[in-house]
């Protein structure tokens, strides 16, 4: 099983709102990640979590907190975001530090 | 990570192989091969990787040149699904662990 599952699927939200996306996985794995995909454009990273500590934050904005409250879970939480914001985010996971990643569905995200 | 080089798009008739290349002459002799896709608004799906030697599995093949300057991810018969962006990634097997992703290649499988 490598499944990575992320909620919401979609999110609209205003620019005073504050919201959290949530990713799971079951698979033991001790790495996790977020990316942010704006339309045609590749994934970027935004953060990696190993061993539930945030050992990678790509100079992203104070609005975007990420949080690790145990091995299967992590958050993203969201705050007084721009339009510019608006974009798909990814949660992916891996086993270890050269371990194949694993990426969820995505949380499309809609900034008014 | 080593920087790669994928045309922008390619199209491949359904049932034919799709053939995907990917340049990659800075790789160094640590660096790993991946292939991820990425059908329209889903999340990168992982297909297969490789340091040295071809490598196959239930979706594709993956062919490195003896140099490792140049790779070509094969689809033996491809299907309308198979219809998706095609990223090649190079990464280092330690340190650093998140995926670079270039441009890709827009892979359009007609029937």
């Amino acid at each position: 099983d490598t499944e990575v599952t992320q909620t919401p699927k979609h999110l609209v939200m205003g620019m005073t709102n504050k919201k959290s996306l949530k990713c799971e996985q079951h698979m033991g794995h001790r790495a996790m990640y977020w990316y942010k995909q704006k339309a045609k454009k590749p994934p970027e990273l935004m953060f990696v979590y190993s061993y539930e500590k945030l050992s990678i934050n790509e100079s992203v904005p104070s609005r975007f907190s990420p949080e690790c409250p145990n091995s299967s879970l992590l958050n993203l939480h969201l705050h007084a975001l721009q339009p510019e914001d608006s974009a798909l985010y990814l949660c992916a996971s891996s086993s270890g530090q050269e371990e194949t990643q694993y990426f969820g569905p995505g949380t499309r995200l809609l900034v008014l | 990570d080593a920087k790669t080089t994928q045309p922008p798009s390619m199209d491949c008739a359904e049932g034919r192989a799709a053939n995907l290349p990917c340049n990659h002459s800075t790789i160094s002799g640590n660096e790993y091969v991946y292939w991820y896709r990425q059908i329209h608004s889903q999340g990168p799906q992982y297909i297969i990787h490789g340091l040295k030697n071809n490598e196959t599995n239930e979706m594709a093949s993956l062919i490195i040149t003896e140099d490792r300057k140049s790779s070509t991810l094969i689809l033996p018969h491809a299907t309308l699904r198979d219809t998706a962006v095609y990223y090649c990634i190079v990464r280092v097997a330690k340190g650093r662990r998140a995926l670079t992703f270039g441009s890709g290649t827009r892979l359009q499988v007609q029937p």
